[in-house]
């Protein structure tokens, strides 16, 4: 479809792997962000990418967490040694533009037995 | 204090009625308004836009006060295919991301 895509949509692993989160925005939009929603908790904002400026990584929440995006186009987000409170599902989101409306896909449900 | 605050509900109420929800901010420098809709265990999509005079949408329409820093958003004529949680969601143009409140649950039965 033409939608942001993320993959996998489920992820299992045990606490100390490091994991890996790709998404793949809608052709053509310049932005790119991460948010996570943990079980009961609203969305929280991770971080952006727009075009080949720095990105925002403002709301990472610790330095086990880190992003990029490759060519402009497809991002991965990367958890080492994870934890189990970072269990939850982590959604991508893309736009036009910075300014622009923002389309979410249908996330990763992350799970750290 | 959260940034966004909303009623987490439910809401239920009977198909056909007008529900009402609210929102409140905290930092002025939010200046963009927005109100997603989010089915269970989906993504949340884009329901619409807030602006500054109020804008209508169909059945529904968004309400901006920004003296007060508060949102609103009104559904008429419910249908069982609107429950779902409805989330707040604003936006600092310093900054490009969303901030989320918790959501309303609403539940429209028959």
């Amino acid at each position: 479809g033409a939608g942001v895509s993320q993959s996998p949509s489920n992820k299992v692993t045990e606490k100390g792997k490091d994991v890996e989160l790709r998404c793949d925005p809608i052709s053509g939009h310049t932005a790119l962000y991460w948010y996570r929603q943990s079980l009961g908790q609203g969305l929280e904002f991770l971080i952006y990418f727009q075009g080949n400026s720095a990105p925002d990584k403002s709301g990472l929440p610790s330095d086990r967490f880190s992003a990029e995006r490759t060519g402009g186009s497809v991002s991965t987000l990367t958890i080492q040694r994870t934890q189990q409170e970072d269990s939850a599902v982590y959604l991508c989101a893309s736009s036009q533009e910075l300014n622009q409306p923002q389309h979410f896909g249908d996330g990763t449900r992350l799970s750290i037995l | 204090r959260k940034e966004v605050e909303q009623d987490p509900g439910p809401f239920n109420v009977p198909e056909g009625a007008t529900v009402a929800f609210n929102c409140t901010y905290s930092n002025s420098a939010s200046q963009s308004f927005f109100w997603y809709r989010q089915d269970c265990r989906k993504e949340p999509k884009l329901l619409m836009s807030v602006y500054s005079s109020g804008n209508e949408d169909g059945r529904f329409t968004a309400q901006l006060n920004r003296a007060s820093q508060y949102i609103s958003l009104l559904i008429r004529d419910s249908k069982l295919s609107d429950s779902a949680t409805y989330l707040c969601v604003v936006r600092r143009d310093s900054s490009y991301k969303l901030i989320f409140g918790s959501g309303t649950r609403l539940l429209v039965r028959p």
